[in-house]
């Protein structure tokens, strides 16, 4: 149980263009979704945190303009990544917390999805 | 500043001894606690959560928890080389975001 998928698992796109990234939850319904972004040899960085129905909420320093965040139902949600540039080029990662017997407030993260921006 | 602390190692067990790593947190208050395992290259997996002072096991995995002394462990028996990962560390302070250690590189050496 509690199993996170996201698509693509790797992506390569040109600057200035956008890139959309799907995250589901599979067996669960998540109530709230979350992004991190990793670097190499980096640890974990949140970059913002989306309730089913609500606006995320972003971290400090990360554009909410640049990184668009829908959760429109408690099984998706979805990061665009707009006008990317090499620099956003890294590691997405989504996790998802939510509803079921077995859920606590633990956190299942997707598998990620590798972006490469040329 | 909500602050969990983990040893960057690495940290080197021979195969089938005990792999211990420590985890400290600055929130007394904090209720949950949690481990994930995270290879070269994937996402982090779910290995072990904690909520109440003292052990808990899960096969050759086992969380000690001591909310006097704000720490957090993860013991590993009968190690394996494919349990070398980076164990990350992450404690929730009550504000829904988990806050992750900077995690412990262990090499399990055959």
């Amino acid at each position: 149980g509690a199993v996170v998928s996201q698509h693509p698992s790797w992506v390569i796109c040109k600057s200035g263009t956008s890139v959309k990234i799907e995250c589901r939850s599979l067996d669960f319904q998540a109530t709230t979704m979350f992004w991190y972004r990793q670097f190499p040899k980096q640890s974990l960085m949140l970059m913002a945190t989306s309730n089913e129905g609500s606006k995320a909420t972003y971290e400090q320093g990360v554009e909410k303009d640049k990184f668009l965040i829908n959760h429109a139902s408690l099984t998706l949600s979805t990061l665009t990544v707009t006008s990317a540039h090499p620099e956003d080029s890294s590691f997405y990662i989504c996790s998802a917390s939510g509803q079921a017997d077995s859920l606590g407030n633990e956190q299942y993260f997707g598998p990620g999805t590798r972006l490469t921006v040329t | 500043q909500k602050e969990v602390e983990q040893n960057s190692g690495p940290l080197s067990v021979p195969e089938g001894a005990i792999a211990s790593l420590n985890c400290t947190y600055s929130d007394r208050g904090s209720q949950s606690f949690f481990w994930y395992r995270q290879y070269s290259g994937k996402s982090p997996e779910l290995i072990m959560f904690i909520y109440s002072n003292g052990d808990k096991e899960d096969g050759r995995f086992t969380a000690q928890l001591n909310k006097a002394s704000q720490y957090v462990s993860l013991l590993i028996r009968d190690s394996q080389p494919s349990d070398s990962a980076t164990y990350l560390c992450a404690v929730y302070f009550g504000n829904e975001k988990l806050t992750f250690g900077t995690g412990t590189r262990l090499t399990i050496i055959p």
